[in-house]
């Protein structure tokens, strides 16, 4: 079946650019959701197909997707920005399918 | 705006059967655009997606649950529900109700606020 692969961690400094990315065979044929999740706390949507901000998240999120590498980028990190993020995809077999998730904490 | 509010009992004995209802307001189960389904989470862990339901009863379950999983939709009261057979410590985890767009490749844009099973006798 089809993998997901995240880092566990990574950090940024406050007001600086933080990238998560996602990792999948040939990930950039298929649309990447990607969802925040803080403690306690159900995840919520902010990128969907690709590149897509749902109304209310802020631009300072964006999405990319090609190759084999999705990437989510947080510009100008902020302290509420830490979290846990989850990349998903949908499969012919599993349906959906998500990432193990990255945690991001901003210094 | 649609709200999902997840229901049942918290703590349910091993090998007995996990049920749970999901109530949806601000929106009809039986309009047609969105998969409900549900979600799990284990403390400290990451998600897993369990199986969806349109409201016509059609289902997709995930493979390495089916044989213990059956999810139904009840259109009158709006509410779709989860049962899952047979658990063990392994299915202890919080419980998400959600709602997908039936779209091909298909994201989650409603999230219940998610309730804990825990699996102890």
């Amino acid at each position: 079946s089809y993998e997901l692969t995240q880092a566990l961690s990574v950090s940024v400094a406050l007001g600086q650019t933080a990238r998560i990315t996602c990792g999948g065979n040939n990930i950039g044929s298929k649309n990447v959701h990607w969802y925040q999740q803080k403690p306690g706390q159900a995840p919520v949507l902010v990128i969907y197909s690709d590149y897509n901000r749902p109304s209310g998240i802020p631009e300072r999120f964006s999405g990319s997707n090609s190759g084999n590498t999705a990437t989510l980028t947080i510009s100008r990190a902020q302290a509420g920005d830490e979290a846990d993020y989850y990349c998903q995809v949908w499969d012919s077999y599993t349906h959906v399918i998500f990432g193990g998730g990255t945690k991001l904490t901003v210094l | 705006q649609v709200q999902l509010q997840e229901s049942g009992p918290g703590l349910v004995k091993p090998s007995q059967t996990l049920s749970l209802t999901c109530t949806v307001s601000g929106g009809s189960i039986s309009s047609g655009d969105y998969y409900w389904s549900w979600i799990r989470q284990p403390p400290g862990k990451g998600l897993e997606w369990i199986g969806y339901i349109y409201y016509t009863g059609s289902t997709y379950y995930n493979p390495s649950l089916k044989s213990r999983l059956t999810i139904s939709v009840d259109t009158s009261k709006n509410q779709f529900s989860l049962k899952l057979s047979s658990v063990t410590a392994a299915d202890t985890a919080v419980y998400y109700c959600v709602r997908a767009p039936t779209l091909v490749a298909t994201y989650i844009d409603y999230w219940g606020q998610g309730t804990l099973v825990t699996v102890s006798s």
